[in-house]
């Protein structure tokens, strides 16, 4: 079946737009996650969409970065006024639950480039 | 104090060698563990869980000391195709990685 897809793959955008991330779990995963990676650096946690409790935002770096999950399917990463600190791979990843043996599957990401 | 820790290497062996990484956590109630690959510039992909008994996979054997709070990733009979970073991965709540290590295989 189809695994989780991100668009774009790549974006460049100048410093000081707003960007979009677009992430497509898998179907009938309940969980979503979020991660950034800079170059060469271990994934950074940003947030968390469970079913249809409230999302783990603990890991925004800034409140020009927020996320939401419409209809419990698709997810969109809305970065503002973009910094060139924005730069890196945003990957998002999707598991059946949140349960104690559920996997994460990842996408392929979205390689940002803040100009 | 990161959640997850793991010595980010590289560890560079020749093929055919036996490797070993391990990793600690800091959360002692912390649910289940998993071993993640990455290869350059991809995006990480489950190598396999790690299960309190201790588990493997052909050349691959994870194992998980729960007292120590530690996890570690036997790899045997090293091939060049096994290089890349080695994810620690917990769960409690959600999921935390750890940096990884890197490994280059070499012929």
């Amino acid at each position: 079946g189809a695994g989780v897809s991100q668009s774009p793959s790549n974006k460049v955008t100048e410093k000081g737009k707003d960007v979009e991330l677009r992430c497509d779990p898998i179907s009938g995963h309940t969980a979503l996650y979020w991660y950034r990676q800079s170059l060469g650096q271990g994934l950074e946690f940003l947030i968390y969409f469970q079913g249809n409790s409230a999302p783990d935002k603990s890991g925004l770096p800034s409140d020009r970065f927020s996320a939401e999950r419409t209809g419990g399917s698709v997810s969109t990463l809305t970065i503002q006024r973009t910094q060139q600190e924005d730069s890196a791979v945003y990957l998002c990843a999707s598991s059946l639950s949140s349960g104690d043996t559920d996997t994460q599957y990842f996408g392929p990401g979205t390689r940002l480039t803040v100009l | 104090r990161k959640e997850v820790e793991q010595d980010p290497g590289p560890f560079n062996v020749p093929e055919g060698a036996t490797v070993a990484f391990n990793c600690t956590y800091s959360n002692s109630a912390s649910q289940s563990f998993f071993w993640y690959r990455q290869d350059c510039r991809k995006e990480p992909k489950l190598l396999m869980s790690v299960y309190s008994s201790g588990n493997e996979d052909g050349r691959f054997t994870a194992q998980l000391n729960r007292a120590s709070q530690y996890i570690s990733l036997l790899i045997r009979d090293s091939k060049l195709s096994d290089s890349a970073t080695y994810l620690c991965v917990v769960n409690f709540n959600k999921f935390y990685f750890g940096s990884g290590t890197k490994l280059n295989v070499k012929p």
